[in-house]
């Protein structure tokens, strides 16, 4: 069956302190990996798109990797305003062109 | 800036009411979805359109039905509310390159 796990649920980091997001899938066929960042009471904004495993992409204090079983996403000298709920979602060829799977997210929360 | 517009922030609705929930957006895309989204559920899906008048059941569309009469627009009907439909509903568009939600809206029934 596909799945995508998250982990952690939640994140407490002081301001500074670098750590990492993980979103671990088990998919046929994978097609692409999604990153949101999901301020409380919004909608999920984008951040990162990969497609393949070894790809990377990076904006501002964040940067996305991923692998074939799973994709971190790294957050380097956070501050309070990166504090969020991060979402993974995949899109494989085991759920149609357009539809994805979602993670159940990690709440992050930086400390000034 | 490209956009998917829902046009309730907040509704509060009665046990057995029709609701409607309206979804623009402004960026020609040919697919449209609804997900709703439950502390430790994450989002799961409850239909998805792929053109005018087309739709597909998502993995929730029980209690649920969609209209798609303009390529722009996506309605989700509650038929008969229910508490358990109490959530945040988003609405999404797509293209290739990926999804952009709308900014949700937080439905209660009571």
């Amino acid at each position: 069956e596909d799945q995508v796990t998250q982990s952690p649920e939640a994140l407490r980091l002081q301001e500074g302190e670098s750590s990492s997001l993980n979103c671990s899938y088990t998919v046929s066929g994978l097609r692409g990996l999604f990153w949101y960042r999901q301020d409380p009471g919004k909608g999920p904004e984008f951040l990162f798109t990969l497609y393949s495993a070894g790809e990377e992409k990076e904006k501002e204090r964040l940067k996305a990797t991923l692998t074939k079983k799973e994709s971190f996403l790294h957050i380097t000298a956070p501050k309070p305003e990166d504090s969020a709920t991060y979402l993974c979602a995949v899109q494989a060829s085991s759920t149609g062109t357009y539809k994805y799977i979602f993670g159940t997210g990690t709440r992050l929360k930086v400390l000034a | 800036d490209v956009k998917v517009t829902q046009s309730s922030r907040y509704l509060v609705k009665r046990t057995g009411e029709k609701v409607f929930l309206e979804c623009v957006q402004d960026m020609d895309h040919e697919n449209m979805f609804w997900y709703r989204q439950d502390p430790g559920l994450g989002l799961r899906l409850i239909y998805f359109s792929y053109d005018v008048k087309m739709k597909e059941k998502g993995d929730i569309p029980e209690g649920y039905s969609v209209s798609r009469e303009k390529k722009e627009r996506f309605s989700l009907i509650l038929e008969s509310a229910s508490t358990n439909q109490t959530s945040m509903y988003l609405c999404a568009s797509s293209s290739l390159l990926g999804y952009t939600f709308g900014s949700g809206t937080r439905l209660t029934v009571v």
